[in-house]
């Protein structure tokens, strides 16, 4: 069974960089067939597809056009993880994020979420 | 990319059904069988459902079921149980512009 364990600090500053980590146990973060994402969740609000990474041969890369200038989501192979980078934050990037998995179709595998506020 | 458009409330007594709809337009549901459900519970990670437009996870109860026409999709409980009573959000691939989500449908269990 896959597990996701995200990691990362609760609060971050406006202007600054909010960093987030999942680590993968039970499949690998260069899977055939397989895709990792990340979404989001704002206070009282609906879900957000931010983006994601996955490898066909070669490593690919979507984003969400509302973000898009500043995201970056990084697989990394040694540590079997993939990351969250999004760029000069600011109090309407508060949201609870999750790290998600996709073997098949759909979001099968999520990690716990975690809150994250923006606020100096 | 804007949001699929869902009812913001549906409910029904235990044992009845319950259909959420999915407005999307010609640029994700209507082109990709690429729609999932998924329920969340307050403070909980979001569930899968039903993905594939009508295909259901392994341990996911048959009284779930998905279809879709044209550009709308739609989720179906049939048999109504008090701990289906929960957020619903549906998604839909867009292509180039990745995968969006509903706007959220919260069902209450009479």
């Amino acid at each position: 069974q896959v597990q996701l364990q995200q990691t990362g600090p609760g609060l971050v500053k406006p202007s600054q960089t909010l960093s987030l980590t999942c680590a993968i146990s039970g499949d690998s973060v260069s899977s055939a067939g397989a895709a990792w994402h990340w979404i989001r969740q704002p206070p009282s609000g609906g879900l957000e597809w931010l983006g994601r990474t996955y490898y066909r041969s070669k490593w690919y890369n979507e984003y969400a056009v509302s973000v898009q200038s500043r995201i970056t989501v990084n697989p990394d192979t040694s540590k079997n993880h993939f990351s969250l980078q999004l760029d000069s934050v600011t109090p309407e990037d508060t949201a609870v994020y999750y790290c998600t998995g996709e073997s098949g179709g759909g979001l099968d595998f999520w990690g716990q979420g975690a809150l994250v506020t923006v606020s100096s | 990319q804007s949001a699929l458009t869902q009812p913001p409330s549906a409910s029904g007594s235990p044992g009845q059904s319950v259909t959420i709809s999915c407005t999307g337009t010609s640029r994700d549901i209507g082109t990709y069988n690429y729609v999932s459900w998924y329920q969340q519970h307050p403070g909980k990670a979001p569930k899968l459902m039903i993905y594939e437009v009508s295909k259901r996870p392994s341990g996911v109860p048959n009284r779930f079921s998905g279809s879709k026409s044209g550009n709308t999709a739609s989720l179906t409980v049939s048999g109504l149980q008090t701990e289906d009573g929960a957020d619903y959000y549906c998604s839909s691939y867009t292509g180039s512009n990745g995968f969006v989500f509903g706007t959220g449908t919260k069902v209450t269990v009479l």
